[in-house]
């Protein structure tokens, strides 16, 4: 059975420090890992990733993923309080049957 | 380009009582989703569709959940009798492509059902 496990699940920083959350997976058939952030309502789309060790960028996000190593982390620098969030980690398989989501991890911001 | 629209937004009922909810995925989107998201967790996969026809259900509750997508286009999502655990926000999702050309999720607003 597939499985997305998240780490931390909790995590509260302050206004300008820089994040790192973290997913790994175990999936029959990997085809790609996505990101979503999670705000009061739909998550919304950050990232997709596909191959190993090629970095996605937009902004103060960036994440990256090990596909040997089953994992990937997200990277927020600088964080404001809009980064406050749910930020769920998801996988498809490679017949894109369906996306098995993690817990997600839970990010306050402070001022 | 118009988003996954879902209703309603709320919805507060008994146990025992029925409920359905309604998704209108984004226009050529083929495939659709149903997910049930329970507070402090990730999104569970209820359903899936491509066009009208069931890729999987596996972990639809069937005798007591059932959902439709009888023209390929819009769906619904029934509960019948609901119980306390079911309450949750009901998350539709749609996609572009079908099986390796499925691209992201892009999802509706949620239906948040409480259950008393």
């Amino acid at each position: 059975e597939d499985k997305v496990v998240q780490s931390p699940l909790s995590l509260v920083v302050h206004e300008g420090d820089t994040v790192t959350l973290n997913c790994s997976y175990e999936v029959t058939n990997f085809r790609s890992l996505l990101w979503y952030k999670q705000e009061k309502k739909a998550p919304t789309f950050l990232f997709m990733l596909t191959s190993s060790g090629i970095e996605k960028k937009s902004g103060r996000l960036s994440s990256i993923l090990d596909k040997k190593e089953l994992f990937s982390i997200l990277n927020i620098t600088a964080t404001q309080t809009g980064d406050s969030a749910i930020y769920l980690c998801a996988v498809n398989d490679n017949y894109g049957q369906n996306f098995v989501f993690g817990p997600g991890t839970r990010l306050s911001v402070l001022p | 380009e118009a988003g996954v629209a879902q209703s309603p937004r709320y919805k507060i009922i008994e146990k025992r009582q029925s409920v359905a909810f309604w998704c209108n995925p984004i226009s050529g989107h083929a495939t659709l989703y149903w997910y049930q998201q329970i507070l402090g967790q990730g999104p569970k996969l209820l359903i899936q569709f491509q066009n009208n026809g069931v890729v999987d259900d596996s972990q639809l509750p069937k005798d007591r959940f059932s959902a439709e997508r009888l023209k390929g286009v819009d769906s619904t999502l029934k509960i019948q009798p609901a119980k306390l655990e079911d309450s949750a926000v009901y998350l539709c999702a749609s996609s572009l492509g079908t099986g390796a050309n499925t691209g992201e999720l892009f999802f509706g607003e949620g239906s948040r059902l409480t259950v008393l």
